[in-house]
C-alpha cells in the first residue's frame, strides 16, 4: 500500500542525547515536511523539502536538523539543543509544494524526554 | 501574517445530531487554499477537503458539508447525523506562500476536539 511510514511510534530520549525520527514515503511525492504538535496547539512547521538534496527551515527549526538524500526519505534529528523536545511529530508529503495539492501524513512519533 | 482561528476547543454532541465546526482565517493573499483535516486517536491527519479561494461553491460529501464564505473569511464544516466514528480532532488550515519561488506551507488552527456521545 502507498503511504507514509514513520518510526518509531514512541521514542524516549535522555536529556543531552540526539535522536533521529524516520520518515519514508512510497507515493513518489516531491515535497516532504516535518511538523510538531503540542497539546492544544495546531501543527507547526519544522522543516520542509521540495526536492532531493534541498530543504528549508520552517517556523521552529532551532534544535532540529534534517537531510534529504533520497526522494522517499526525510529523517528528522532532534538535537540536544532543542530545549523542549517532548511532543508529537508528524511527517507529511505532497506531490509538489503548493496549496493546490493536499499533504498526506504519517501516523506520527511521540517523543518523550526522560 | 496569516492566521487560522478555530474558536471551539471542544464540542460534544449526542449521536445523530448535526454539528458545525467553525473556522475563520486571515490572509492578505488573493489566491489561497483552505483545508480540513481529521485527526483520529491513531494520530495521523486525514485529508478531508481542499478549497480554492476562487471557488465559493459549497460542497457536500455524504454526511459532510462545507460552507466557504469569503465575505466573512470563514470555512465552516458541518457533519450531519453524527456518528461515534466522527469523534476526532478536526483541523482547519490555510496555505500561504513562504518564498518568492512558489514555496508554500500550511498554517493550522488549534483544532476542535469533537466527541460524539452514543
Amino acid at each position: 500500500d502507498g503511504g507514509i511510514t514513520q518510526s518509531p511510534k514512541y521514542l524516549f530520549r535522555k536529556e543531552g542525547q540526539n535522536v533521529t525520527l524516520s520518515c519514508e514515503q512510497n507515493l513518489n511525492h516531491d515535497a516532504m515536511y516535518w511538523y510538531r504538535q503540542d497539546p492544544g496547539q495546531g501543527l507547526r512547521l519544522i522543516y520542509y523539502s521540495q526536492i532531493v538534496n534541498d530543504f528549508q527551515k520552517g517556523d521552529i527549526a532551532e534544535g532540529y536538523s534534517v537531510s534529504r538524500e533520497k526522494k522517499e526519505s526525510f529523517p528528522l534529528t532532534v538535537t540536544s539543543a532543542q530545549k523542549n523536545p517532548t511532543a508529537f511529530y508528524l511527517c507529511a508529503s505532497s506531490l509538489r509544494q503548493g496549496g493546490d495539492t493536499e499533504a498526506f501524513f504519517g501516523q506520527g512519533t511521540r517523543l518523550t524526554v526522560v | 501574517a496569516q492566521k487560522v482561528t478555530q474558536a471551539q476547543t471542544e464540542i460534544s454532541v449526542v449521536e445523530k445530531e448535526d454539528v458545525t465546526l467553525d473556522c475563520v482565517y486571515e490572509t492578505r493573499d488573493t489566491t489561497y487554499y483552505l483545508f480540513w483535516y481529521k485527526q483520529p486517536p491513531s494520530g495521523e491527519l486525514v485529508f478531508l477537503i481542499r478549497r480554492n479561494s476562487f471557488d465559493e461553491q459549497n460542497e457536500i460529501s455524504g454526511r459532510y458539508s462545507w460552507n466557504f464564505q469569503k465575505s466573512t473569511s470563514s470555512f465552516n464544516f458541518t457533519i450531519t447525523a453524527s456518528q461515534v466514528v466522527d469523534s476526532a480532532v478536526y483541523f482547519c488550515a490555510l496555505s500561504e506562500p513562504i518564498s518568492n519561488f512558489g514555496n508554500e506551507k500550511l498554517t493550522f488552527g488549534t483544532g476542535t476536539r469533537l466527541t460524539i456521545i452514543p
